[in-house]
């Protein structure tokens, strides 16, 4: 149980296109999803923390019109990159945790953004 | 602010116990969680503890917990080569929809 999918896995695209990246809880209600983004050999910086029908809450330094998150239902989460540029290639990783979880977060497996 | 520090690297052979070391300093730290990364792979929760509890076992993990020095480790006994992984300590101040806070991770290494 508590499975969380990302999709796409790996995406490669050119400099000042956006690009969307889906994070889904199989087989529970995420009442809570974060967005994650880590650089090679770091730690997980978070980026915003999302509830379902509000907005989300941005961590400082993190620019709310580049990163666009929109959690529509109780299992779907997105990460919209708008005019991608080089600096933004990272590993971005999403995660969700439900109401009554002590268990913490669970981890989607992370989609590897190369901008070029 | 929160702050979680882990040393970088540990190598062990194969057979042999390893041990994770973690430091905090938010005393209002209430969750405590361990965490695996794979090498192009997402977060695997491994264990957590409450701040209440000072050790917890699960099968090879052993969680131990100094809250007065705010001290976390984890030891994995028979390490296996399958271990070889980033781990990562984490805390939070409540359940999990909360901010969770990482640690800077702990590459293990395993040597067969």
């Amino acid at each position: 149980g508590a499975v969380v999918s990302q999709h796409p896995s790996r995406v490669i695209c050119k400099s000042g296109t956006s690009v969307k990246i889906e994070c889904r809880s199989l087989d529970f209600q995420a009442t809570t999803m974060f967005w994650y983004r880590q650089f090679p050999k770091q730690s997980l910086m978070l980026m915003a923390t999302s509830n379902e029908g509000s907005k989300a809450t941005y961590e400082q330094g993190v620019e709310k019109d580049k990163f666009l998150i929109n959690h529509a239902s109780l299992t779907l989460s997105t990460l919209t990159v708008t005019s991608a540029h080089p600096e933004d290639s990272s590993f971005y990783i999403c995660s969700a945790s439900y109401v009554t979880g002590t268990e913490g977060q669970f981890f989607g497996p992370g989609t590897r953004l190369t901008v070029l | 602010g929160e702050d979680v520090e882990q040393s970088l690297f540990l190598s062990v052979r194969e057979g042999d116990s390893s041990v994770i070391n973690c430091t905090y300093t938010d005393s209002s730290s209430t969750y405590l969680y361990w965490y695996k990364q794979e090498p192009g792979a997402g977060l695997q929760l491994l264990t957590y503890i409450f701040s209440n509890m000072d050790m917890k076992q699960d099968q090879r993990l052993t969680v131990l917990l100094n809250k007065k020095d705010k001290h976390l480790s984890l030891r994995i006994a028979d390490t296996q080569t399958g271990d070889s992984a980033i781990y990562f300590c984490a805390e939070s101040k409540s359940r999990g929809y909360q901010k969770v806070t990482f640690g800077t991770g702990t590459k293990l290494q395993v040597i067969p």
